[in-house]
């Protein structure tokens, strides 16, 4: 079945430097793919997204391109702050699955220091 | 900017009791969702609600839980009589259609510990 697997964290950065979180999956179809983040004691919100191979998905400084032929969508931005530091997780909806569920992958919390 | 809200933010229950957790989806969508998160482990899904119907239940919903819209604003989660194992944040989230382009908005979570 479909799966989302990310890089462990937790990821330690300084404040302005770059970040990248690895994400890649597994599905029978062309998925959608998304970022996520949860900040400290809140839900989950959308932060990018992508639909077909190629796209870029850009929110907020971060960005993520959809890899066909890697089968990854990887999180980079330039340079993090402090306010960066959250949970990150990415997830796919499948068309196969008639787009009625997101597939999560086990989220990489992120400590940005000043 | 319009938001999902879930009641309670945290709910305390002994073992064996039902809980109902509530849900107020964004208004104008039509699109359901419950989803749960094991301290620890990955958001999974349980279950999507179109039309006042199930659409799609994962192998974790079984007939302990139930899901419900009663009165067009709020979308309700039952468990019948919980376990220990049902502790967990459990979201809600809501989208306006399904398909490509259509990205689930989710709510805050109620986290659910079972004594």
């Amino acid at each position: 079945g479909d799966s989302v697997t990310q890089m462990e964290g937790p990821v330690t950065l300084s404040e302005e430097a770059f970040l990248t979180i690895n994400c890649t999956y597994t599905a029978t179809g062309y998925p959608s793919l998304f970022w996520y983040v949860q900040y400290p004691g809140e839900g989950l919100q959308l932060l990018l997204k992508a639909t077909k191979a190629d796209d870029k998905g850009s929110n907020k400084g971060f960005e993520a391109t959809y890899r066909k032929e890697t089968t990854s969508f990887h999180l980079e931005k330039g340079s993090v702050q402090v306010s960066d530091s959250a949970v990150y997780f990415c997830a796919l909806s499948d068309k196969s699955g008639g787009y009625n569920k997101l597939i999560f992958g086990a989220g990489t919390r992120l400590a940005v220091h000043p | 900017e319009p938001e999902v809200t879930q009641t309670p933010s945290h709910q305390v229950t002994q073992m064996g009791q039902e809980v109902i957790l509530r849900c107020v989806p964004i208004s104008n969508h039509l699109y359901f969702y419950w989803y749960r998160q094991i301290l620890g482990q990955k958001v999974e899904f349980l279950v999507s609600f179109y039309n006042n119907e199930i659409s799609e239940k994962s192998e974790i919903f079984d007939d302990q839980f139930s899901v419900e819209r009663p009165d067009g604003s709020n979308f309700t989660l039952k468990i019948r009589s919980t376990k220990l194992e049902d502790s967990a944040m459990y979201f809600c989230a809501s989208s306006v259609g399904q398909g490509p382009n259509q990205p689930q908005h989710f709510g805050d979570g109620t986290r659910l510990s079972i004594l």
